[in-house]
């Protein structure tokens, strides 16, 4: 069983469906984050939820909407998106604090908008 | 000013040469600092930390970290076609929870 899974792995949706995008990690930790991976662009940080609180939003336009119930599982929702809203969405997850603390991904999710 | 910038290549090399990759980032107060590599297609994954100047090595894989240039590099050595990938720097900023990535350099190893 892999540390953070995502699901569904390929969605791809009009833009005036709902969807939502789903994030659980298995490895105890207490941060998670929802990054957008665009071709040829670099990983954007797209928001933070630190023991379910929010800590950081990105300036990401509403029609996202995170979601986290606990500190296992993170959600996006998905509403009326656009066509440059395709890419591959990554959720990953870190222990809180300490320097040697890394990030670790799921497989991510393959969005593509028509 | 990018937080974290790295050459995007491509980096080509010949199998069994040394491949170099490097990366600058501008937060002094970064701590922690992460090589991954990500296959086309693929999520990131975690190759290599390191924390302190210096050198650590992890089998092929060479990490170099200087704090005063704010520099860091990786080195591969006797590179493998299978080593063809993108490799992404990224740096825990000072806020632990908050972690810069560069835009990656691609590298191909030709065999």
């Amino acid at each position: 069983e892999t540390g953070v899974t995502q699901t569904p792995r390929h969605l791809v949706m009009g833009m005036t469906n709902k969807k939502s995008l789903k994030c659980e990690q298995h490895l105890g930790h207490n941060a998670m984050y929802w990054y957008k991976q665009s071709a040829k662009k670099p990983l954007e940080l797209m928001f933070v939820y630190n023991f379910k609180e929010q800590t950081e939003n990105n300036s990401v336009p509403s029609r996202f909407s995170p979601e986290c119930p606990n500190s296992s599982h993170l959600f996006l929702h998905l509403h009326t998106l656009q066509p440059e809203d395709s890419a591959l969405y990554l959720c990953a997850s870190s222990p809180q604090g300490g320097t040697g603390n890394t990030i670790y991904f799921g497989e991510g999710s393959w969005l593509t908008v028509v | 000013q990018k937080e974290v910038e790295q050459n995007s290549g491509p980096l080509s090399v010949p199998e069994g040469a040394i491949a170099s990759l490097n990366c600058t980032y501008s937060d002094r107060g970064s701590q922690s600092f992460f090589w991954y590599r990500q296959y086309s297609g693929k999520s990131p994954e975690l190759i290599m930390s390191i924390y302190s100047n210096g050198d650590k090595e992890d089998g092929r894989f060479t990490a170099q970290l200087n704090k005063a240039s704010q520099y860091v590099s990786l080195l591969i050595r006797d590179s493998q076609p299978s080593d063809s990938a993108t490799y992404l720097c990224a740096v825990r900023g000072g806020n632990f929870n908050k972690f810069y990535f560069g835009s990656g350099t691609k590298l191909n190893v030709k065999p």
